[in-house]
């Protein structure tokens, strides 16, 4: 089956610690997203990435890294340097980089990060 | 920037009845993508329902419909036949052709009770 795996599904780290969280497809899609939701928010956009090699910060990407060595992984380290890092993270990829045409952004199961 | 934003932080429906989610958008483009995610407590983001902006015709997906005003930058999503599994939050979201990473900007989220 097609899809997109997060692992794992809870993580929780002590605070000052960097953790990495897992995202991939094999989907075969050339665009992946990371996105953070907070209780009772919506999605706000960490970074994403478009094609091997190359990712572009969103929204809220301070205190955040990624790298894109592979077309069907695309891994976030939440830093120390993350002021609250505690939340829930969703991973999501897109079929093609091109603007035009409704396509959708399929998501993974999330991973639900707590720091204390 | 655009901005989307859902009034409604709770409805309540009565199973088998309708209830309808409302959601409004900031943005002076005239092309653009409008999606409706359903989040439910696994908290996979799962598409509702999507519509292009230059067609007139409200999207329509089995008992989901929209109701697409784009001169009132409205995009509302109704409910039909509610079933327990329609309960969870639900995002409307939003996307430019021409966005950055082609980038959904997301509502803060209506959260939909079934009741029995």
């Amino acid at each position: 089956d097609g899809g997109i795996t997060q692992s794992p599904k809870y993580l929780f780290r002590k605070e000052g610690q960097n953790v990495t969280l897992s995202c991939e497809q094999n989907l075969n899609h050339d665009a992946m997203y990371w996105y953070r939701q907070d209780p009772g928010q919506g999605l706000r956009l960490i970074y994403y990435s478009q094609i091997v090699n190359d990712f572009q910060k969103g929204d809220i990407a301070e205190g955040y890294s990624v790298s894109r060595e592979k077309k069907e992984s695309f891994p976030l380290t939440v830093t120390s340097a993350q002021k609250n890092p505690t939340a829930f993270y969703l991973c999501a990829s897109k079929s093609g980089t091109g603007g035009i045409g409704p396509y959708e952004q399929y998501f993974g199961p999330g991973t639900r990060l707590t720091v204390t | 920037a655009q901005t989307v934003t859902q009034s409604q932080p709770e409805m309540s429906v009565q199973e088998a009845e309708t209830v309808t989610l409302s959601c409004t958008y900031d943005t002076s483009e005239s092309d653009y993508y409008l999606f409706w995610y359903k989040q439910p407590p696994s908290r996979q983001m799962i598409l509702v329902i999507r519509q292009e902006a230059y067609k007139q015709q409200n999207a329509t997906e089995n008992r989901f419909s929209v109701n697409f005003q784009k001169a009132a930058k409205s995009f509302s999503l109704k409910i039909s036949d509610s079933q327990l599994g329609d309960a969870a939050m639900y995002f409307c979201a939003y996307r430019s052709p021409g966005a950055a990473g082609n980038k959904l900007t997301f509502g803060g989220g209506t959260r939909v009770l079934v009741k029995p």
